[in-house]
């Protein structure tokens, strides 16, 4: 079975401080990972994804994440925060599923910017 | 390229209705899939679509369907609704279904509300 694990359903940071979200996932085989983020009364918008091009993999709006394959991790960072960055995230896993492929979503991440 | 549109963006319902929402992929996006996302749940797989065949399908009662046209537009309906269907529904397309890393485009979403 796969799954996938935000620790912290809420985090806060200060302004301009690093930002750094957990996402763990459960996965035979290394699967395609994503983050997406959500403002409030709006869909998901695509952060980044990892395809095994990179293990280091750069996002928009200057977040990037890194995949680690022994830590079976994907945690999202950015290095100084802005109170724009305040929404909620999503990490997600998208792997083959007999035939087609199945996406499994995170709980999500609050992120709370302090000015 | 027009993103992703959902209508209506608003609904409310009482208990025992049906609704039906609609989605419009992406030009060029076969697979369309719906999510619902609630504050205690997060987001849930509904199902998903891919030239017109459901492919994939999540757990949820008999009473949610859906289906998808030959121009790609989707539409789901929920029927005998109750009170624990209010939830923001999500739509999302992508290039492919069966293969690759392709990401979902999300659209903003249908808030139904059943009273």
């Amino acid at each position: 079975a796969q799954s996938v694990t935000q620790l912290g359903s809420h985090v806060s940071v200060s302004e301009g401080a690093l930002v750094l979200l957990r996402c763990n996932y459960s996965s035979s085989v290394p699967p395609y990972l994503f983050w997406y983020v959500q403002y409030p009364n709006q869909g998901l918008q695509l952060l980044l994804k990892y395809t095994s091009a990179a293990t280091l993999v750069k996002g928009i709006n200057g977040f990037e994440a890194e995949f680690k394959k022994s830590e079976t991790s994907f945690h999202l960072t950015k290095p100084s925060a802005h109170m724009s960055d305040a929404a909620e995230y999503f990490c997600a896993v998208r792997r083959r599923s007999g035939g087609y492929q199945k996406v499994t979503f995170g709980i999500g991440t609050k992120l709370q910017v302090i000015p | 390229k027009a993103g992703v549109t959902q209508t209506p963006r608003y609904l409310i319902k009482t208990r025992g209705q049906q609704v039906t929402l609609s989605c419009s992929p992406i030009s060029g996006h076969r697979s369309v899939s719906w999510y619902q996302q609630t504050p205690g749940q997060g987001l849930q797989f509904l199902f998903e679509y891919f030239s017109e065949t459901q492919r994939n399908k999540g757990n949820f009662p008999g009473r949610f369907s859906g289906r998808q046209f030959s121009n790609s537009r989707s539409e789901m309906n929920v029927s005998t609704l109750e009170l624990g269907d209010s939830a923001l529904y999500l739509c999302a397309s992508s290039y492919q279904a069966t293969s690759g890393p392709y990401e979902q485009y999300f659209g903003p979403g249908t808030r139904l509300t059943v009273t």
